[in-house]
């Protein structure tokens, strides 16, 4: 079956500790995307990628950083430099001009 | 500039009927596609339907429909028969030719269906 994987499902951080969140998708797709939504709001763009070794930054990229190197994985890590991490992390990926598909999240806590 | 904007926080809406979820958008770009996503309580996002700047005929998905007023640069989603499975959050988003594959969200509205 063709989809998004993300893990782990549940993560939990101690202040000052770098995480990595992991993003697969085998459907092929150029484009992936790391979203952030906190309670009660919208998606946030964190990065996005349109081809492999390349990515931009979203909005909200200060104390998050990626990498591309294969075009299956796009993975996150969420560093110490980020003040409130604590939120729901979604990648996403999509080829041409239409839809994107969602992986099923990882929602973070620092404690 | 992009943005879209959804000014309904919570929708009620009895099984059965129809309900209207607003959205406006803006955006400078002459092509763009509007995208309408659910989210359940579980956290995935789930496409709904698409409908693209130049397309002329409403997008119509099942049970879901996109109300394409391109003058006011409105794109509301009608979902008809409304069923207790449609109680999620529902999220208006714009992609624009000119943004690199950017997609914008809006801040989504609270769907609750009543048996």
């Amino acid at each position: 079956d063709g989809g998004i994987t993300q893990s782990p499902k549940y993560l939990f951080r101690k202040e000052g500790q770098n995480v990595t969140l992991s993003c697969e998708q085998n459907l092929n797709h150029d484009a992936m995307y790391w979203y952030r939504q906190d309670p009660g709001q919208g998606l946030r763009l964190i990065y996005y990628s349109q081809i492999v070794n390349d990515f931009q930054k979203g909005d909200i990229a200060e104390g998050y950083s990626v990498s591309r190197e294969k075009k299956e994985s796009f993975p996150l890590t969420v560093t110490s430099a980020q003040k409130n991490p604590t939120a729901f992390y979604l990648c996403a990926s999509k080829v041409g001009g239409r839809e994107q598909f969602f992986g099923p999240g990882t929602r973070l806590t620092v404690l | 500039a992009q943005k879209i904007t959804q000014t309904q926080p919570g929708m009620f809406v009895q099984e059965k009927e129809a309900v209207t979820l607003d959205c406006t958008y803006d955006t400078s770009d002459q092509s763009y596609g509007l995208f309408w996503y659910k989210q359940p309580s579980s956290g995935e996002m789930i496409f709904l339907i698409y409908q693209g700047s130049y397309d002329e005929q409403n997008a119509t998905e099942g049970r879901y429909s996109l109300n394409f007023q391109k003058a006011r640069k409105s794109a509301n989603l009608v979902i008809s028969a409304s069923q207790l499975g449609d109680s999620a959050m529902y999220f208006c988003a714009m992609s624009g030719y000119n943004t690199g594959n950017q997609f914008y969200f809006g801040t989504g509205t609270s769907l609750t269906v009543i048996p």
